[in-house]
């Protein structure tokens, strides 16, 4: 176990819906990473968080939104879904410092989201 | 480009046998290499890290390898068991100071264990 934890494990949305996806980073991890991996792929970055701010965001339109609190947990937020968004949302959490590159991610279980 | 790519793309081996996974990536600046195992519907889980100056690393019967000259690496399974079915991914991390999107994901190799 990394000690990332994500909830729900699992939903199933209708499309047009919203939904909001939760990762509790590893204590003392300051990042967050998000990322989406569809059935047979690898997982794409969609964005980070670091110190509450976004870091950084990958090729996802606007309706993918996110949130850092000060306890360093996370939230993913999708407006308006669509049948593509069904994926497991992996969140990844790291001990950012200095140049942050060495720090390795470590990843919570997963989200699995439908829309149908 | 910033790519990894991943071979072959699934694999079937039996019990106690032996097997290597590759991975080319074309990262650049290269920071760092990461093999993870991913089970069905899980998170990865880290296998190894290796930096620039690495070429082998192993954890149990894990045994990874790097040449950052030719941007290959390996991922050798020895005595494979039947909880060795997973995908395995490789992660190649760039060298940024952002910190941010600098991860360049595989898309897996498919692993299954039989009897």
């Amino acid at each position: 176990e990394t000690g990332v934890t994500q909830s729900p494990t699992h939903l199933i949305k209708t499309r047009g819906q919203q939904v909001t996806l939760r990762c509790s980073s590893q204590s003392g991890h300051n990042t967050v990473s998000w990322y989406q991996q569809a059935l047979g792929q690898g997982p794409q970055f969609i964005f980070q968080y670091y110190r509450e701010e976004e870091n950084g965001r990958g090729n996802f339109p606007p309706r993918f939104s996110g949130l850092q609190f000060p306890n360093y947990s996370s939230e993913l937020n999708v407006n308006a879904l669509e049948l593509d968004d069904s994926a497991l949302y992996l969140c990844a959490s790291s001990l950012a410092a200095g140049l942050a590159n060495y720090n390795e991610q470590f990843f919570g279980p997963g989200t699995r989201l439908t829309v149908l | 480009k910033n790519q990894v790519e991943q071979s072959p793309q699934s694999l079937i081996i039996l019990e106690g046998k032996n097997c290597t996974l590759q991975c080319n990536y074309t990262v650049s600046p290269f920071s760092n290499l990461r093999w993870y195992k991913q089970d069905t519907g899980r998170g990865p889980v880290s296998l190894t890290i290796m930096t620039f100056s690495e070429n082998t690393k192993s954890n149990g019967r894990y045994t990874a390898t790097l040449d950052a000259d030719t941007k290959q690496s390996s991922l050798h399974i020895t005595a494979s068991q039947l909880s060795d079915s997973a995908s395995y991914i490789c992660v190649v991390t760039r060298l940024v100071q952002t910190g941010a999107n600098n991860l360049f994901f595989g898309t897996g190799t498919r692993l299954t264990v039989i009897p």
